[in-house]
């Protein structure tokens, strides 16, 4: 079945540093790849999305591409914020269904 | 703003007593979700509308159950709450039966079972 595997957290950052977070995946179709960020007590949100190979999806700083070759959609930013610190999680759809990974929490500090 | 509403955003229930969670969307989707999602876990899908149509998961328990009397909202019941029910609920909508699309939350409800 589809899945989706992110690494392990938490992660925490000192203001400004650069991040990186793993995500791979399995999947039987064509899916598309997705970042869903989670603030405390809030619901999810759309992050950034890519719908196809070798596209960039991108949003406030954040980019992830998704790569065929190597099932990845690891997501980046160059210059963390204190106000990035949330949940991230990384998901897929091959039909209208999301699967998520376990998601992974990151803290940022002053 | 066009949004995915939940009411309440916190409910306390007791031990077997039957409890209704609401979701109502402005967007006109079509397809509406309720996850649930406990404690540093991802959403679980437990179901979803397409229109009308009812998708149950393979492992939702009977315990829990959704009405969609129109476009805009839609209700999880959960017959008889069980200690394990406690969970951040989840709602969501998508345009489309689609892959392509990203579906949209809304804030969540909180439940609490005494």
């Amino acid at each position: 079945g589809d899945s989706v595997t992110q690494m392990e957290g938490p992660v925490t950052l000192s203001e400004e540093a650069f991040l990186t977070i793993n995500c791979t995946y399995t999947a039987t179709g064509y899916p598309s790849l997705f970042w869903y960020v989670q603030y405390p007590g809030e619901g999810l949100q759309l992050l950034l999305k890519a719908t196809k190979a070798d596209d960039k999806g991108s949003n406030k700083g954040f980019e992830a591409t998704y790569r065929k070759e190597t099932t990845s959609f690891h997501l980046e930013k160059g210059s963390v914020q204190v106000s990035d610190s949330a949940v991230y999680f990384c998901a897929l759809s091959v039909s209208s269904k999301l699967t998520f990974g376990k998601g992974i929490t990151l803290s940022v500090r002053p | 703003d066009a949004m995915v509403i939940q009411n309440p955003r916190y409910q306390v229930t007791q031990f077997g007593k039957p409890v209704t969670l609401s979701c109502s969307q402005t967007l006109n989707h079509n397809v509406m979700y309720w996850y649930q999602q406990k404690s540093s876990q991802a959403p679980k899908l437990l179901f979803h509308y397409y229109d009308k149509d009812f998708n149950n998961e393979a492992d939702t328990p009977d315990n829990f159950q959704s009405r969609r009397p129109n476009t805009s909202f839609c209700f999880l019941d959960i017959r008889s709450p069980g200690l394990g029910d406690a969970a951040m609920y989840l709602c969501a909508t998508n345009r489309q039966a689609s892959s392509y699309n990203e579906q949209f939350f809304g804030p969540g409800t909180r439940l609490t079972v005494l």
